[in-house]
């Protein structure tokens, strides 16, 4: 069966230092994967997708991740955290048509 | 780029009154939204599948005349809450299916609060 796991519930990191916000998803189908962010009362903003071409995804804010089919991974990071980063994010799973699967969300908290 | 309008952002109503939210695609036509409903620190959750000129289709255990949803045209999809009850205060969100490869554009948010 289709899932996706987020790893971590809630990750706290120092301003400046590196983020990872980790995603695992289980398929027998190469899907399209996707990051994204929200801020307090806040709809979702896309911050990149996979969508089969290059492994390494680049996106808005600095935030990257990389696609390891052997892995079944799809981690998030950033060189450097900025305190607007703080938010929750959400790890979001494609397979066919409209089959779209959230993980559970981890929260990124910041300190100054 | 693609923008999707969600209005109101916030609501208070009082119990037994109907609530309508609107969802509107402002530069592209969606044949398929989808309405979210998300309670505090957890994740989304899928309510219906929004289809322009047929039926919504919802998914197992919300209820149908609870939850109306219309959408009479390709860049609008309202979800109204009827006879609303505090327990239907959540935040709600809607979608819009832009392509299989984009994923979903996302309105804002309605953060509904029935006393």
């Amino acid at each position: 069966a289709q899932s996706v796991t987020q790893l971590d519930s809630h990750v706290s990191v120092s301003e400046g230092t590196p983020v990872l916000l980790r995603c695992n998803y289980s398929s027998s189908y190469s899907p399209s994967l996707f990051w994204y962010v929200q801020h307090p009362n806040k709809g979702l903003q896309l911050l990149l997708k996979y969508t089969s071409a290059a492994t390494l995804v680049k996106g808005i804010n600095g935030f990257e991740a990389e696609f390891k089919k052997s892995e079944t991974s799809f981690h998030l990071t950033k060189p450097s955290a900025h305190m607007s980063d703080a938010a929750e994010y959400f790890c979001v799973v494609r397979w066919f048509g409209n089959d779209m699967r959230f993980g559970a969300g981890t929260r990124l908290t910041v300190k100054p | 780029g693609a923008v999707v309008s969600q209005h109101p952002s916030w609501v208070i109503c009082k119990s037994g009154t109907s609530v309508k939210i609107e969802c509107r695609s402002l530069d592209f036509q969606a044949t398929t939204m989808f309405w979210y409903r998300q309670f505090p620190k957890q994740s989304l959750m899928l309510m219906a599948t929004s289809n322009e000129g047929s039926k919504a289709t919802y998914e197992q255990g919300v209820e149908k005349d609870k939850f109306l949803i219309n959408h009479a045209s390709l860049t609008l999809s309202t979800l109204t809450v009827t006879s609303a009850h505090p327990e239907d205060s959540s935040f709600y969100i809607c979608s819009a299916d832009l392509s299989p490869n984009y994923g979903y554009t996302f309105g804002s948010g309605t953060r509904l609060t029935v006393v």
